[in-house]
């Protein structure tokens, strides 16, 4: 099994349409998990952060945690076409010291 | 601040040519990543320092790489020698610790090895 696991998408979405990526991780200790997005030719940036279970809205944003589940999804309301890009879970894992592990990505288009 | 800087941003080399990638990181920040990128193993934690000191090296591929961190606002991760597999895009991210802060990415070294 992989540390951190995504759906590599891709993922296409209308307009306007709630976009919902997901991810599972290894680690049942972690404790710090994280979300970036990357634009084509970009470097990641992070986009929400989530430590607690339960929901973390930021805009149009909403970060939900499960560590029961070892799930962690993010949420795009309202999805538009420059939300287009590939959305990385990363999960702070302890595996003989403290390390951040990176999902492959799920792509997401939004349609106009 | 800038950022954290990288350089080059495009290199490409023949195979068995030594190859080094610079980054200057955020100040202040005590932990400093390297990271490579391809379409197969997306983004991989090769290395990371905190306090200039090499705290993890597990994911260097082989002994044909190395990295340093001479001072605080200075780190290289060399390849010698190089080979078309090295083909990739290579990050260095910073950040003030290593458990829930958010990493800043440079902008990558896109690597082609001929």
């Amino acid at each position: 099994q992989k540390e951190v696991e995504q759906n590599s998408g891709p993922l296409s979405v209308p307009e306007g349409a709630i976009a919902s990526l997901n991810c599972t991780y290894s680690d049942r200790g972690s404790q710090s998990f994280f979300w970036y997005r990357q634009y084509s030719g970009k470097s990641p940036e992070l986009i929400m952060s989530i430590y607690s279970n339960g929901d973390k809205e930021d805009g149009r944003f909403t970060a939900q945690l499960n560590k029961a589940s070892q799930y962690v999804s993010l949420l795009i309301r309202d999805s538009q076409p420059s939300d287009s890009a590939t959305y990385l879970c990363a999960v702070n894992m302890n595996t003989g010291g403290f390390k951040t592990i990176f999902g492959a990505g799920t792509r997401l288009f939004v349609k106009a | 601040d800038a950022g954290v800087i990288q350089s080059p941003r495009h290199e490409v080399t023949e195979m068995g040519q030594e190859v080094t990638l610079r980054c200057k990181p955020i100040s202040g920040h005590d932990y400093l990543f390297w990271y490579r990128q391809t379409m197969m193993r997306g983004l991989e934690l090769l290395i990371y320092f905190n306090n200039n000191v090499p705290i993890d090296d597990s994911g260097m591929p082989e002994d044909r790489f190395s990295a340093k961190m001479p001072n605080a606002s200075f780190s290289t991760l060399k390849i010698q020698p190089s080979e078309p597999r090295d083909s990739a895009v290579y990050f260095c991210a910073s950040s003030w610790d290593n458990r829930g802060t958010e990493a800043f990415f440079g902008q990558g070294t896109r690597l082609t090895v001929v």
